[in-house]
């Protein structure tokens, strides 16, 4: 069974830091691509980032990009996002989600996801 | 980056056939995926590529395309399919960017 568990959300300040991971299992994690997305309160779905198998290919959002770094650990099955100088306009619940191809010629489909981990960013 | 438009909210009776479309220049060039969210629950991928439903997804989810314009099909709507549908597909921009339509939420009558 497929198993994507995102965790290091929280209540942070605006301009500080966080990082979440994502602990994926039940699949060969190096074989496919991965992503973040996120879906702010009551709001529509939004693509935050994508790495490809080998991290060869990265994608950022323009509303991301400079701020957010994302990895992944194959030997540990772990996907990552390092979000640097937060805005409250970041305020999101984040997903996991594993992508249906390795590479970012075709990535854009997501099959599996997590039940996402809540980032809070406020004084 | 470019976009993709949905209709904010559509309405079907039970038992009935939907379309929900989906459209934008990245249309042109790569395939559509639709994802059904229900409240407090994770998106599901329902259709992907041509028209590809994953295991598990009923068939009376369909996709098709043409030009810059995807749609999803629900042939014979059930109560159960009431939520919110997005549609996404990479950007065409070449940065390796990915794209989400601003969702339809579907209500079944």
């Amino acid at each position: 069974e497929v198993q994507l568990v995102e965790s290091g959300g929280g209540l942070v300040q605006p301009g500080r830091s966080l990082r979440l991971s994502c602990a994926a299992s039940g699949f060969t994690f190096d074989d496919y691509a991965m992503h973040w997305v996120r879906q702010a309160p009551g709001k529509g779905l939004e693509w935050v980032s994508g790495i490809s198998w080998n991290s060869g290919s990265i994608g950022y959002a323009d509303s991301v990009k400079g701020r957010f770094t994302i990895s992944r650990d194959n030997a540990k099955n772990s996907l990552y996002l390092q979000m640097n100088s937060l805005r409250a306009e970041d305020t999101a619940l984040y997903y996991c989600a594993k992508d249906i191809t390795p590479a970012a010629r075709q990535w854009g489909s997501f099959d599996y996801w997590g039940q996402g981990t809540l980032v809070t960013v406020s004084s | 980056s470019s976009e993709l438009t949905q209709d904010p909210a559509v309405s079907v009776a039970l038992g009935q056939t939907v379309r929900i479309t989906c459209q934008g220049d990245s249309l042109r060039s790569y395939y559509a995926s639709w994802y059904q969210q229900k409240p407090g629950q994770a998106p599901v991928l329902v259709i992907y590529g041509k028209n590809n439903r994953p295991s598990g997804i009923p068939d009376r989810f369909s996709g098709s395309s043409s030009g810059n314009t995807a749609s999803l099909t629900i042939t014979g709507a059930q109560a159960e399919d009431e939520a919110d549908y997005y549609c996404n597909s990479r950007d065409s921009s070449g940065n390796h960017q990915v794209v989400f339509g601003g969702g339809t939420k579907l209500t079944v009558l």
